[in-house]
C-alpha cells in the first residue's frame, strides 16, 4: 500500500480535461515536502512531468498543471490527446520515512 | 545530455543476492553534485523507493530493505551500485536508477530499467 493515494484509473474524451488527485498527510505533503508528477508509457521508465508542485521541465506543455493544497496535490491535464494515454505518478519527501514517497499510480484512459 | 544505464543478471535464485550497476555518461558523476537512487517497481505494481546514495559514500535507505541493502558509488567509473541480499519472489521487478536532486527532493532523468526475476 503506498504512503501516497491516488485513483486507480481516470479517463476523458480527447479536447476534455482531467484531474488526477494525490492524498498525503502530514508527514509528507502536509508538512511542505515539494510534489512531483511523473508520466510513464508502459514498458518505459517514469520521466519528470511537474517538479516543485507546479513546475513543468522543458518540453513539456502548458496543458499540464500541478497543484497543491494542505495534504493533498492535484495535476490538470488540458485538452486531453491521445498520446496522454500513461499511468502517472505523484511522489513527496515524507519525513516518518526519511525518504522519498510515491502515489500507487493512475491509468489515464482517453476515450 | 545526463543519461544512465542500468545492468546486471535478469535472474537471480531465491536467497541469493542481487547486485546491480547504474552508470553514468553525459557528464562526470562527481560534478552533477547531486544523490544518486534506486527505484523499483513490482510487475502490474507502483514504484518504490530503494535508497539513495551522496558522492561522500553517505546512504539513506527505505527502511523496509535497510538491513538487506547496500548501495556504493564508484566515482572512478561513474557507476553505482545496489546489492540487495536474501532475495525472494518478492524482489522481482523492474529496478531503475535515477539522479535524485535532493533540495528539491525528485528523480530526474531516469535510466531506461532492467528487470529483475527472482526465481530457481
Amino acid at each position: 500500500q503506498s504512503v501516497l493515494t491516488q485513483p486507480p484509473s481516470v479517463s476523458g474524451a480527447p479536447g476534455q480535461g482531467v484531474t488526477i488527485s494525490c492524498t498525503g498527510s502530514r508527514s509528507n505533503i502536509g508538512a511542505r515536502f515539494d510534489v512531483h508528477w511523473y508520466r510513464q508509457v508502459p514498458g518505459t521508465a517514469p520521466k519528470l512531468l511537474i517538479f516543485g508542485n507546479n513546475n513543468r521541465p522543458s518540453g513539456v506543455p502548458d496543458r499540464f498543471f500541478g497543484s497543491k493544497s494542505g495534504t493533498s496535490a492535484s495535476l490538470a491535464i488540458t485538452g486531453l490527446q491521445a498520446e496522454d494515454e500513461a499511468d502517472y505518478y505523484c511522489q513527496s519527501y515524507d519525513s516518518s520515512l526519511s525518504g522519498p514517497v510515491f502515489g500507487g499510480g493512475t491509468k489515464l484512459t482517453v476515450l | 545530455q545526463l543519461q544512465l544505464q542500468e545492468s546486471g543478471p535478469g535472474l537471480v535464485k531465491p536467497s541469493e543476492t542481487l547486485s546491480l550497476s547504474c552508470t553514468v555518461s553525459g557528464d562526470s558523476i562527481k560534478n552533477s553534485g547531486s544523490f544518486w537512487g534506486w527505484i523499483r517497481q513490482p510487475p502490474g505494481k507502483g514504484l518504490e523507493w530503494i535508497g539513495s546514495i551522496y558522492l561522500n559514500g553517505r546512504t539513506y535507505n527505505n527502511p523496509s530493505l535497510k538491513s538487506r541493502l547496500t548501495i556504493t558509488v564508484d566515482t572512478s567509473k561513474n557507476q553505482f551500485s545496489l546489492k540487495l541480499t536474501s532475495v525472494t519472489a518478492a524482489d522481482t521487478a523492474e529496478y531503475f536508477c535515477a539522479r535524485y536532486n535532493s533540495s528539491r527532493g525528485y528523480f530526474d532523468p531516469w535510466g531506461q530499467g532492467t528487470l529483475v526475476t527472482v526465481s530457481s
